[in-house]
Order: structure tokens, then sequence, then C-alpha cells
């Protein structure tokens, strides 16, 4: 069955440290994996993606993510917090091989402190 | 830059009522989709939309749900006897390709009483 776990609920970060949300999935095919952001009372917006290629991906805000294969991980990363930063992040996951539908994380509290 | 748009941001509804809830996709996208997000849970895909039929549902998308593309740009989902169980927030979302980006609306908010 296809997965997705983002084990934290909750990442304190102060501000201008670096953070990390982890992400780690299960699919049996190969998979696109994306993270979305959601500001309070707003809906969901497109952070980054990785389909093929290059192992890091760049996206929107300075935020990265990392592909590794053999940890089925997908962790985002920004090397500077900003207070700005403070949201709700959902990694989720496609099946490239078998279906349409888009498998998502938990979701975790990011929050980063002045 | 273009967005999806989603109509009405709230709604209440009596138990049993039928609702509709519409959204407006990116204007060459071609495949959409609807999510819902029930409070303090994960994000559940409920249908996707291509070619004016559905390509995938998934089991909450049962009989007392559908969706339209009425016209060009409009797409709906339906619930026919609202359950308490169905408030939650609902996304919609369009992509230009199966494989793209999808890019989702702000979420109508449903709460039925």
């Amino acid at each position: 069955a296809q997965s997705v776990a983002q084990p934290e609920d909750q990442v304190n970060v102060a501000e201008g440290n670096p953070l990390t949300v982890k992400c780690t999935y299960s699919v049996s095919g190969n998979p696109y994996l994306f993270w979305y952001v959601q500001y309070p009372n707003r809906g969901l917006q497109f952070l980054l993606k990785y389909i093929t290629g290059d192992n890091l991906v760049k996206g929107s805000y300075g935020f990265e993510a990392e592909f590794n294969k053999s940890q089925t991980s997908f962790h985002l990363k920004k090397p500077s917090a900003l207070v700005s930063d403070s949201a709700l992040y959902f990694c989720a996951v496609r099946d490239m091989d078998s279906n349409y539908q888009l498998i998502w994380g938990a979701g975790t509290k990011l929050i980063i402190k002045p | 830059e273009p967005e999806v748009t989603q109509t009405p941001s709230h709604q209440v509804t009596q138990m049993g009522q039928e609702v509709i809830l519409r959204c407006v996709p990116i204007s060459n996208h071609l495949y959409f989709y609807w999510y819902r997000q029930i409070l303090g849970q994960k994000v559940e895909f409920l249908v996707s939309f291509y070619n004016n039929e559905i390509s995938e549902k998934s089991e909450i998308f049962d009989d007392q749900f559908s969706v339209e593309r009425p016209d060009g740009s409009n797409f709906t989902l339906k619930i026919r006897s609202t359950k308490l169980e169905d408030s939650a927030m609902y996304f919609c979302a369009s992509s230009l390709l199966l494989q793209e980006t999808q890019y989702f609306g702000p979420g109508t908010r449903l709460l039925v009483l």
C-alpha cells in the first residue's frame, strides 16, 4: 500500500537557523514527490516536486528537498528560517505507474521563533 | 498568475440537504481533482476527472457524491444528502497533464449540522 509518513507533528526552529521537515514514503512503483504548504485559513500551495533527475530539488521561498531512494525519504530543508515560514507543511506522493491521486502525509507544523 | 478558485468559501447546511461546491480550474488544465480534509486529519483524495469522465475515485466517493463539468470553466462536486461526517474542508485542484503538479484552490469549508 502507498503511504507517506511525516514523523514530527511539530518542528520548532529559531529564526536564522536551518530547518528540516522530514518525510518518508512507500510506493510500489516510481514516486512523484511533492511538498505543499498551508497557511492558516488558506489553501494548499505548491512548494516543490521531484519527478526524476537531480536528487536535490529547489523550490519556492528558498526551500529545497533531497530525494533519497535508498532511505525512501524526501526531507524538506531551508538553510535559514524566517518567521514567515511558520505554517503547516505536507508531503505527498504519487505512484507514477498506477494512479492519479496524491497520497498525503499528516502534516508537520513548523514554528519559527524570533 | 493563474489560480484555482472555489466558491463558496464557507457553507453551512442541514443534514440531508444537497450541496454543490464549485471550482474554476486553471483555464488550460485538463485534469481536475477533489480532495477533502476533515479537521485535524490528513488530506484525502476523492476523485479525479479527465475528458468529461471520472478517471479514478476513492472509497470515500460513494453514490452520494457526483462531479460534473457543466461548461468550459466550472467543475462541481455535489453531495446529494449530506451527513454530519461530510463536514470538512474540500479542495479542488487541477493539473495540465497527469504527471504535472496539481494546483489547489483555497478550499470550501463545509459544516453539516
